[in-house]
């Protein structure tokens, strides 16, 4: 089973700054087979980014995702207020079987 | 739009039973595979169950595998789940999502989740 680990555990910024948030699997991950989800407290989560750099419908275009292999990066370039939740990496396996990472915390 | 609603969690005794209900609205709920994802306090997500847009195909994680069970009355526009011989770890918000079958890589919607909790 591929092994997401998802890099810092909590990013404490401010809005207008750059968040830069790391998922990294312990085995090659297609690029088409990661994605990547915010969830609010109370909230549905949301999906950002599919297939690495696909934005999901409605999503602004602050968020960017990056990366293939092992590694991958989701990028916000530019903090809101509504951006403060966690963001989970997702990778697809084919048995079929979904693994997330274990969230990266966007904190004020 | 496109609305999923779980209801059905509640306080369960170890070894007992509940089903868990999630009414889709404003989509084709036929058209779309349908999973149930949990995460449990303090945790991460984890994927529990997928069932075919049409009922055909089901699969479990391994650590529900022979205990719970995944439905859909695709009449009613609800998913289902069954889980009998709770344990505590089974303590967990649940979420029903969908994914298309033409593109399970990722969920594109998600409910608010319902609450289940197994103590005695």
């Amino acid at each position: 089973e591929i092994v997401l680990t998802q890099s810092p555990g909590t990013l404490s910024l401010s809005p207008g700054e750059r968040a830069t948030l790391s998922c990294r699997a312990s085995q090659s991950v297609s690029s088409r087979y990661l994605a990547w989800y915010q969830h609010k407290p109370g909230q549905a989560p949301r999906l950002l980014m599919f297939g690495v750099s696909n934005r999901a419908t409605g999503i602004p275009d602050r968020f960017s995702g990056s990366g293939s292999g092992t590694d991958f990066t989701l990028t916000i370039s530019k903090l809101e207020p509504e951006d403060f939740a966690v963001y989970y990496c997702q990778q697809y396996g084919t048995s079929p079987t979904w693994t997330f990472g274990q969230g990266t915390k966007v904190e004020v | 739009q496109v609305q999923l609603v779980e209801s059905g969690g509640g306080v369960v005794q170890p070894g007992g039973s509940l089903r868990l209900s999630c009414t889709a609205s404003g989509f084709i709920f036929s058209d779309y595979c349908m999973h149930w994802v949990r995460q449990a306090p303090g945790k991460g997500l984890e994927w529990v169950a997928l069932i075919w847009y049409d009922g055909t195909k089901k699969y479990y994680a391994e650590s529900v595998t022979g205990r719970f069970t995944i439905s859909r009355d695709n009449s009613k526009n609800t998913l289902y789940l069954q889980m009998n011989s709770l344990r505590a770890e089974d303590t967990a918000f649940y979420y029903c999502a969908r994914t298309r079958a033409a593109a399970l890589y990722y969920f594109d919607s998600w409910g608010q989740g319902t609450l289940l909790t197994v103590s005695s």
